[in-house]
């Protein structure tokens, strides 16, 4: 199973300002996805991150508002930009190297936006 | 388009009971995978358990067990004498090869054990 650290563990952050957030993956995974957890909702997926290309977004999320860089196989970011109090949630990574491999997940990035 | 329902929203059950989280699911698929995540306050999302299609054995770990029937289009999970640290949200969750992937979740069931 791998293991997926993110930074940071929790924000409080301003209005207006924009936040990154790191997932690290203790091996080479095949895939990478970036889910949001609304208070007291489940996960929606944002996107999938890929390797050297850009990342396909989900209905509703767009690059502008979320890029997401994937450098190399075990390294991916999420960028929250001009943050509204709305964007406030759990934003989790996950990684896989593809069916029938579980898909595990990090411990989440808790960010308030005031 | 893939679809998990988990009816129970929340379940408070006292200390060493039993408790049963349904849940139920759509797929076109004939080949797909189920999973139940933990999520406890702390938020993180602790995989439990992978069931694939073709696998329709029941499965028990210690207190722990899933009824997977492909004839309901059900996957439950059953959780044995009950205690206060089973206290989180569980997740079930399916995903295909046709779907990339990408899994789908439930919208998840509370359970607070009480001591």
């Amino acid at each position: 199973s791998a293991v997926i650290s993110q930074k940071p563990s929790r924000d409080i952050c301003q209005r207006g300002t924009s936040l990154t957030i790191q997932c690290q993956v203790d091996s080479q995974v095949t895939m990478m996805f970036w889910y949001r957890q609304q208070p007291g909702q489940s996960l929606t997926l944002i996107a999938t991150a890929n390797q050297g290309s850009e990342a396909t977004y989900e209905s509703g999320f767009v690059i502008d508002k979320f890029p997401i860089s994937r450098p190399n196989l075990t390294f991916s970011t999420l960028t929250v930009s001009n943050m509204s109090p709305e964007d406030s949630s759990i934003y989790l990574c996950s990684a896989t190297t593809g069916l029938p491999d579980t898909q595990y997940f990090g411990p989440g990035t808790r960010l308030t936006v005031l | 388009a893939q679809k998990v329902t988990q009816a129970q929203t929340e379940i408070s059950v006292v200390e060493k009971e039993d408790v049963t989280l349904d849940c139920v699911y759509e797929t076109r698929d004939t080949t797909y995978y189920l999973f139940w995540y933990k999520q406890p306050p702390s938020g993180e999302l602790v995989f439990l358990i992978r069931r694939n299609s073709f696998d329709e054995q029941n499965e028990i770990s210690g207190r722990y067990s899933w009824n997977f029937q492909k004839s309901t289009s059900s996957f439950n999970f059953t959780i044995t004498a009950s205690q206060v640290v089973d206290s989180a949200v569980y997740f079930c969750a399916l995903t295909s090869n046709n779907a990339g992937n990408m899994l789908t979740f439930g919208g998840g069931t509370r359970l607070m054990v009480k001591p």
